[in-house]
């Protein structure tokens, strides 16, 4: 069964910027849609963004576009999120997944989830 | 957007009781492509059901979700003591974003 670990989550202040990572290991990562969801404290989940295994075609919640890019190395089975202008807002884990079935142009349901990395914005 | 409203926001049960809750969307979803989630505390969430109806690898058969257009549910026929979780579901398809709904605390009675 596959794994998927984050790393790359920590303190930044308001305004600065944090790159995530997601090792992907156990399946064959270029062939599947992956996405970064967030929870913040005490709250629900929220979809952030989600890059095909194929094209590369991204996508991104309103909240976090023009200051979030995703990206993958298919080479090296990993995930990144590149995160700028950071608010206070974006306090939260941030768990890497894997989509549970390669749909050419569908996203589909998350069936494999790291066990998330925490990132606090704060002065 | 689509929104997804899930209903009661927390669930009172005791183990052994059979629960039902409720995932409601704004608009009609495209193949039924929804899907539920449980979360247990200190843990990521885990993929119970698929495309509606369909449970994930490893799931037990007392978990069965069912519904298509706007409305659909979640069942969990005989509760055991480490079902007691939050619950959330979630749409999924061609067009982002990919919502989740508020979530629902079951708890033991």
């Amino acid at each position: 069964e596959g794994q998927l670990v984050e790393s790359g989550g920590g303190l930044v202040q308001p305004g600065g910027s944090l790159t995530l990572s997601c090792a992907a290991s156990g399946f064959t990562f270029g062939e599947y849609t992956m996405s970064w969801v967030r929870q913040a404290p005490g709250k629900g989940l929220e979809w952030v963004s989600s890059i095909a295994g194929v094209g590369g075609r991204t996508d991104y919640a309103d909240i976090v576009k023009g200051r979030f890019t995703i990206s993958r190395d298919n080479s090296k089975n990993i995930l990144y999120v590149q995160m700028n202008s950071l608010r206070a807002e974006d306090t939260a884990v941030y768990y890497c997944v894997k989509d549970h079935v390669a749909r050419n142009g569908v996203f589909d349901s998350f069936d494999i989830w790291g066990q998330g990395t925490k990132v606090a914005v704060s002065s | 957007d689509i929104v997804l409203t899930q209903s009661p926001g927390t669930l009172s049960l005791s183990p052994g009781e059979r629960a039902t809750l409720s995932c409601r969307a704004s608009q009609s979803l495209s193949s039924n492509y929804l899907a539920w989630y449980q979360q247990r505390p200190g843990q990521a969430p885990r993929l119970l059901i698929y495309d509606a109806s369909s449970r994930a690898t490893g799931i037990p058969d007392r978990f069965s979700g069912s519904g298509s257009g706007t409305d659909f549910t979640l069942t969990i026929s005989r509760l055991e003591p480490e079902d007691f979780a939050v619950y959330y579901c979630q749409q999924y398809g061609r067009s982002p974003p990919f919502n989740f709904g508020q979530g629902t605390k079951l708890e033991i009675k």
